[in-house]
């Protein structure tokens, strides 16, 4: 199965721009999405095919990266992006999910 | 506006059959292109891709689990299901069920359930 590592868990401030970053095990093309995850709530997509902004998601997400390499990138935070953020490939069978980061701002 | 809506027992016992129904509107998995997924949470922990239906019948499960799942739809109801069998207590989980759309080679969840909790417990 293709692996996906992330950091677990990032602190910032509101304002500021932050990059969460996914990198797997072996090349999933841009076959990489990315979801939000909020307390007690379902995950909520964000970026679909590496960089393809979901309808109604503020476009102060965005989404790079292509083969083992991905960023999604927030800027600026706002408080209400405090969540945890997991990306997920499809080009590989099994689809996999990342371990997913905690995004804290302080 | 697409929703789903996933149901479940609650609670079941080692050995049992766990039985799950995804209940959605909004679109129709007679459309081309349309599917559900089904996706499980331990408490506290990642997400776990179990299995997948298309429009046309076509499924896919995850090979650590294939000989435990079923997958199957009824499309004049709006209902997807997923049968786990011989459970034990590491299927505890909210499960989740989600709509998949198909992209350049690969597919994603755009619309996901608030999930139901599972727990297996003797």
């Amino acid at each position: 199965d293709t692996v996906l590592t992330q950091s677990p868990a990032l602190a910032v401030s509101p304002g500021e721009r932050v990059t969460i970053s996914c990198r797997a095990s072996e090349s999933v093309s841009t076959g990489m999405h990315w979801y939000q995850q909020k307390p007690g709530q379902q995950p909520k997509l964000l970026i679909y095919g590496a960089s393809n902004l979901e309808s109604g998601v503020p476009a102060r997400f965005s989404g790079s990266g292509s083969g083992t390499d991905f960023t999604l990138t927030i800027d600026p935070v706002e408080a209400d992006d405090t969540a945890t953020y997991f990306c997920q490939q499809s080009w590989n069978d099994p689809p996999t999910f990342g371990g997913g980061t905690k995004l804290e701002l302080k | 506006q697409v929703t789903l809506k996933e149901s479940g027992p609650g609670i079941l016992q080692p050995s049992q059959t766990l039985s799950l129904t995804c209940t959605f509107s909004g679109f129709s998995l007679s459309t081309y292109g349309m599917g559900v997924g089904w996706i499980r949470q331990p408490s506290g922990k990642g997400l776990e891709w179990l299995a997948n239906i298309w429009w046309d019948d076509d499924k896919y499960y995850n090979p650590s689990l294939k000989n435990r799942l079923t997958i199957s739809k009824d499309t004049s109801n709006n209902q997807a299901f997923l049968k786990i069998t011989n459970v034990d207590t590491a299927d505890t989980a909210t499960y989740y069920c989600a709509r998949t759309l198909p992209g350049d080679s690969y597919w994603y969840f755009d619309f996901w359930g608030p999930g139901t909790m599972v727990t297996v417990s003797s």
